[in-house]
């Protein structure tokens, strides 16, 4: 595709709810990147992929929090027993390398706007 | 932990006008700093890119400056215009090699350029 894409846009969740968040990256590219981002914050990481292998989750929150990306393409974000604190912007990058690291460009895709209620 | 502030949150200025938007960062040891622009409903969009070893870089009517001893980078923007209004954010790529790099953003500079 033409860019990075995501499904759902925006999702009203009610609390306790399982969400899954998807991300296309652009085709080929290796490294995938979530991030969160909360209102009036900047991003922050959650994960990193260099094809299926998920080789960093340090930024998850906690264990409620799950990524896969079983192919090395689709990445799903699985939010399990939504709580209000999770309501933010969900963003996923991906970019071209398998370095994952700021010689690469990350592109990013619109978000998913998540609202727990 | 790097701590990323921006200043001011937000700015509005008439178009035409140039502005210095301020970036600051706590942990000298950046390997990177990075400015992306953010729209409403979209995702970011990179502008500039500083390598820890330059001090600035420049792309059209964008200028970007970093100085590592202090702390600082600032993004100036030459006659601005409406269509420059958005959420500009800085951000420092930290790591130590392999899969460690991570972006920290700070929590950006909302601007509007009045026409």
């Amino acid at each position: 595709g033409a860019g990075v894409s995501q499904s759902p846009r925006y999702k009203v969740a009610k609390r306790g709810q399982d969400v899954a968040l998807r991300c296309d990256p652009i085709s080929g590219h290796v490294s995938l990147f979530w991030y969160q981002q909360a209102l009036g914050q900047g991003p922050e990481f959650l994960t990193y992929f260099q094809n299926e292998a998920q080789l960093d989750k340090s930024g998850l929150p906690s264990d409620r929090f799950f990524a896969e990306r079983p192919e090395g393409s689709v990445s799903t974000l699985k939010i399990q027993r939504t709580q209000q604190e999770d309501s933010a912007v969900y963003l996923c990058a991906s970019s071209l390398g398998t370095s994952g690291g700021p010689q690469e460009t990350q592109y990013f895709g619109p978000g998913t706007r998540l609202l727990v209620l | 932990k790097q701590e990323v502030t921006q200043i001011p949150a937000a700015l509005s200025v008439p178009e035409g006008e140039n502005l210095v938007l301020n970036c600051s960062f706590t942990d000298s040891a950046i390997y990177n700093l990075q400015w992306f622009r953010q729209d409403p409903g979209k995702g970011l969009t990179s502008l500039l890119l500083i390598q820890s070893s330059q001090r600035e870089q420049t792309s059209g009517r964008l200028n970007a400056s970093l100085d590592k001893s202090s702390g600082r980078s600032t993004l100036y923007i030459a006659a601005s215009q409406p269509g420059d209004s958005a959420t500009y954010l800085c951000a420092a790529w930290v790591g130590s090699g392999g899969s460690n790099y991570k972006l920290t953003f700070g929590k950006g500079t909302l601007l509007t350029v009045n026409p």
